[in-house]
């Protein structure tokens, strides 16, 4: 079946370590994006990518990087200058036009020990 | 920033009972979407409807855009315990690289 996987499901970070979350679909699609969700705040856009070899900043980019090198893969790394990185980290990814819906991943749960 | 707003923020409701939240939102918007998030999951699309519709359905579910009001609403008709669960409205905005902007949600409770 397709979809995105995102691993892992649950991920402890100690303080001035840089983590990386992976993410991959099979659905063929475009575009991939990186959201980060925190109780309250609804869901805010850290990256996104339209096309392979490319991305850009969302929102909140800072303290955070990603890289497009193949289709399927989109990898968010949460590094130490993400001063506040404890969040659930939804991935999610389009066929590329804007007038179709996301599908998202299950999500990471991202806590700094 | 939050293009969109639900209303309310939290909602219980009788199984069996109809459960409507709305949405408002300030820009032009291409599109609008509802996703429906179960607790520590991901988000789920429900249903999107463009700038140029008023009514859509799918399965119990009805939404509706009232572009003049800049708002939305969802209907969930005859409503079971499974529906318990946050929903998010999201806009996509009119320009040329705009993406899609999430509310902060409703929390539905349906008592069986």
């Amino acid at each position: 079946d397709g979809g995105i996987t995102q691993s892992p499901k649950y991920l402890f970070r100690k303080e001035g370590q840089n983590v990386t979350l992976s993410c991959e679909q099979n659905l063929n699609h475009d575009a991939m994006y990186w959201y980060r969700q925190d109780p309250g705040q609804g869901l805010r856009l850290i990256y996104y990518s339209q096309i392979v070899n490319d991305f850009q900043k969302g929102d909140i980019a800072e303290g955070y990087s990603v890289s497009r090198e193949k289709k399927e893969s989109f990898p968010l790394t949460v590094t130490s200058a993400q001063k506040n990185p404890t969040a659930f980290y939804l991935c999610a990814s389009s066929i590329g036009d804007r007038l179709y819906g996301y599908t998202f991943g299950s999500g990471t749960r991202l806590t700094v020990v | 920033s939050q293009q969109g707003e639900e209303d309310p923020q939290a909602l219980s409701i009788q199984e069996g009972e109809n459960a409507t939240m709305n949405c408002s939102y300030k820009t032009s918007i291409n599109n609008l979407q509802w996703y429906r998030q179960n607790s520590g999951r991901g988000l789920v699309h429900l249903i999107l409807i463009r700038s140029n519709e008023r009514e859509k359905h799918s399965g119990r579910l009805r939404v509706t855009l009232d572009t003049s009001k800049k708002s939305s609403s969802l209907l969930i008709t005859a409503s079971r315990a499974a529906d318990t669960a946050s929903y998010f409205c999201a806009t996509v905005t009119t320009g040329a690289n705009s993406k899609l902007t999430f509310g902060k949600g409703i929390t539905l409770s349906v008592r069986p």
